[in-house]
């Protein structure tokens, strides 16, 4: 099938842990985000990758890494996990052109809780 | 930056009415504008687009119009179904190295 798909689905972990979300998309596109969606279903930008290199960078604490391998795969990597972490983290992905925009392509989302 | 605003926040409507969900944005420069419906558990998904140089489209039961100079947005959908009940966002965003910015949401319960 042709999808973003993103693992975990589920991660609960205790304050202070490091953990990371993988992100994969085989739609042949050359741009992929994470978006966070906090308790009150607001979805948010947190970073944004083109062909590997980042193009947007939100103000977002230094504890949130990502990195992207290949333009296929985006990761987000966090470190010292805090209570106030805990939402669903969405990977998404799309094309990006000189004219219009494009619509995005979403994962399944990986629902983060900091106990 | 941009911001979009979106309203109602919860809509509920009978089986078979219309419901109509509106967004403002406030980038002029902004020429795309997305729909996206998010199911319970699910990432959300684009149902319907619009660009700027466009005024209305239409898609089966779902349509959505553009006010460039008010710089509004609508989605139109008629002949609601138990399975339309979702949570609805507004998006826009602008060429090039595109960020998509998000409505807060409309959740629309269609009661049978």
């Amino acid at each position: 099938d042709t999808a973003v798909s993103q693992t975990p689905k589920y991660l609960v972990t205790q304050m202070g842990n490091d953990k990371s979300i993988k992100c994969e998309q085989n739609l042949g596109h050359d741009t992929m985000y994470w978006y966070k969606q906090d308790s009150k279903k607001f979805l948010k930008i947190m970073f944004s990758y083109n062909n590997k290199e980042l193009i947007i960078n939100e103000t977002v604490p230094n504890r949130f890494s990502p990195k992207s391998p290949d333009k296929a795969h985006l990761n987000l990597h966090i470190n010292s996990l805090e209570l106030g972490d805990s939402a669903v983290y969405f990977c998404a992905s799309s094309f990006t052109g000189t004219g219009f925009g494009y619509g995005y392509t979403f994962g399944s989302g990986t629902r983060l809780t900091v106990v | 930056g941009e911001n979009v605003e979106q309203h109602p926040s919860t809509l509920s409507v009978q089986e078979g009415d219309s419901a109509v969900i509106k967004c403002t944005y406030s980038d002029s420069a902004s020429n795309y504008f997305p729909w996206y419906k998010q199911e319970l558990g699910k990432g959300p998904q684009l149902i319907i687009d619009i660009r700027s140089n466009v005024g209305e489209k239409k898609d089966q039961r779902i349509a959505v119009t553009l006010n460039k100079t008010a710089k509004h947005f609508s989605l139109h959908i008629t002949e609601t179904q138990p399975e339309d009940s979702a949570v609805y966002f507004c998006a826009a965003s602008t060429t090039g190295f595109q960020k998509l910015v998000f409505g807060t949401g409309t959740r629309l319960l269609v009661s049978p």
